[in-house]
């Protein structure tokens, strides 16, 4: 069966650091990946999904960038943290056109 | 730009009520999924509708879909507390991606 790992699960950062988010899946091979982040309790807003490794495409202008190293590894960066980045990150993974799954998330909190 | 619009956004009903949460979006779209989400956790896949009049049911929950009026609703029988979380209807772009609603947050009280 397949998998979803990311991590970590909180993370509480300084404005100005840098931010590493990994996520991988398992029991799959070629996935659709994404980011997503919630603010609030609210919304997702879809940050970076990839159909292939280094095939990304950005969603939305921001301070953060995604990689894709492997075939079932996503990576999500920053090289330095502003307050609006604090939030809910999701990492999902789908094959094409089916049901989206999701990572347990990782909290950040930018101070 | 696809919109995705949920309505509620709060409801707080009681138990052994019925209710209805809508979800409606604003292109042409043959993918309407439904997730729950518990406060402070992931979310969890309830339903997957992929085609005109599709219905689906799971317990106390019921989705269907109606994309010639780009309608989804989400109907809640004999609510139970168990059933307090946020509801999120997702639809489906090109690509895979996804388009949230802001999501409904049930609460059911005894």
């Amino acid at each position: 069966s397949q998998t979803i790992h990311q991590w970590p699960a909180t993370l509480v950062q300084p404005v100005g650091s840098p931010l590493s988010l990994e996520c991988t899946v398992e029991g799959t091979s070629n996935p659709n990946l994404y980011w997503y982040r919630q603010a609030a309790g609210r919304g997702l807003q879809l940050l970076f999904y990839s159909i292939g490794i280094d095939q990304i495409s950005s969603e939305v202008p921001q301070n953060l960038s995604a990689s894709r190293p492997q075939d079932r590894q996503f990576i999500l960066s920053s090289k330095k943290l502003l307050l609006s980045d604090s939030g809910f990150y999701l990492c999902a993974w789908a094959q094409t056109g089916v049901v989206l799954h999701f990572g347990n998330g990782t909290r950040l909190t930018v101070t | 730009e696809l919109k995705v619009e949920q309505n509620p956004l709060f409801l707080s009903m009681q138990e052994g009520k019925n209710y209805t949460i809508y979800c409606n979006y604003s292109t042409t779209s043959d993918r309407l999924y439904w997730y729950r989400q518990d406060p402070g956790k992931s979310l969890e896949s309830l339903f997957v509708l992929l085609s005109n009049g599709a219905v689906k049911q799971e317990g106390r929950l019921m989705a269907s879909l109606d994309t010639k009026a780009r309608l989804s609703t989400l109907h809640i029988t004999a609510a139970v507390h168990d059933l307090s979380a946020t509801y999120f209807c997702a639809v489906g772009t090109s690509g895979s991606r996804l388009t949230f609603g802001e999501g409904t947050q049930l609460t059911v009280n005894p």
